[in-house]
């Protein structure tokens, strides 16, 4: 069993959608969560991190910790086209762990 | 302000060649380290270094060596390459590690690597 599980998709949803995204994991020793975008062609980049349970919100964008579920979430409000990309969880402690990406379009 | 920048974008070897894959940063960063990406898999860490000098094995060291000379630079060596590693290279730095708070990883748009 991989130590962070993440469903790889693909997603459609028509502009405007509230998107959710989801990652679980097994090591309860994880502090810090992270969320990921990773455009075609291009390296990923920092989207949101938290540290423990929680949300954290940012514009159009929630994330979501649920340590006691090992859980966590992110909420994409009001999608736009330009959300169209890969989104990667990651979490660590000492090392860091990345699912394998959820791959969203974004309809016009 | 150029982050982190990997060449060549891509490469094709035949098997038992040996190559290097490039990685610079000019942010300062302490922390470098070579991912690599395949689908299904996420990334997983091949060998990272936390200072000129010192390098360290992740969790797919097998068939690679680095070398950290520099703050700058970060080359990633394969030997005698294989099929299995068909795969994209991402290098990635930050100030403080991997596994720090507040330190994210910036990444390069990574090397797409074929072996025949």
């Amino acid at each position: 069993q991989k130590e962070v599980e993440q469903d790889p998709g693909p997603l459609s949803v028509p502009e405007g959608a509230i998107v959710s995204l989801n990652c679980t994991y097994s090591n309860s020793a994880f502090q810090y969560f992270m969320w990921y975008r990773q455009y075609s062609r291009k390296g990923p980049e920092l989207l949101m991190y938290t540290y423990s349970s929680g949300n954290k919100e940012d514009g159009r964008f929630t994330a979501q910790v649920d340590k006691s579920s090992k859980y966590i979430s992110l909420f994409i409000r009001d999608s736009q086209p330009s959300d169209s990309a890969t989104y990667l969880c990651a979490m660590s402690v000492n090392d860091m762990r990345f699912g394998a990406g959820t791959r969203l379009t974004v309809k016009p | 302000n150029a982050g982190v920048t990997q060449t060549p974008k891509f490469q094709v070897l035949k098997t038992g060649q040996s190559m290097t894959l490039q990685c610079a940063q000019d942010m300062n960063h302490e922390y470098m380290s070579w991912y690599r990406q395949d689908p299904g898999m996420g990334l997983r860490l091949i060998h990272y270094s936390v200072g000129a000098g010192i390098t360290d094995q992740g969790e797919v060291p097998n068939g690679y060596n680095v070398s950290r000379s520099t703050t700058e630079d970060f080359p990633l060596r394969l030997l005698s390459a294989a099929p299995s590693q068909t795969s994209v290279y991402f290098c990635a730095s930050s100030y403080l590690g991997q596994g720090s708070y507040n330190s994210p990883l910036h990444f390069g748009n990574g090397t797409r690597l074929t072996v025949t």
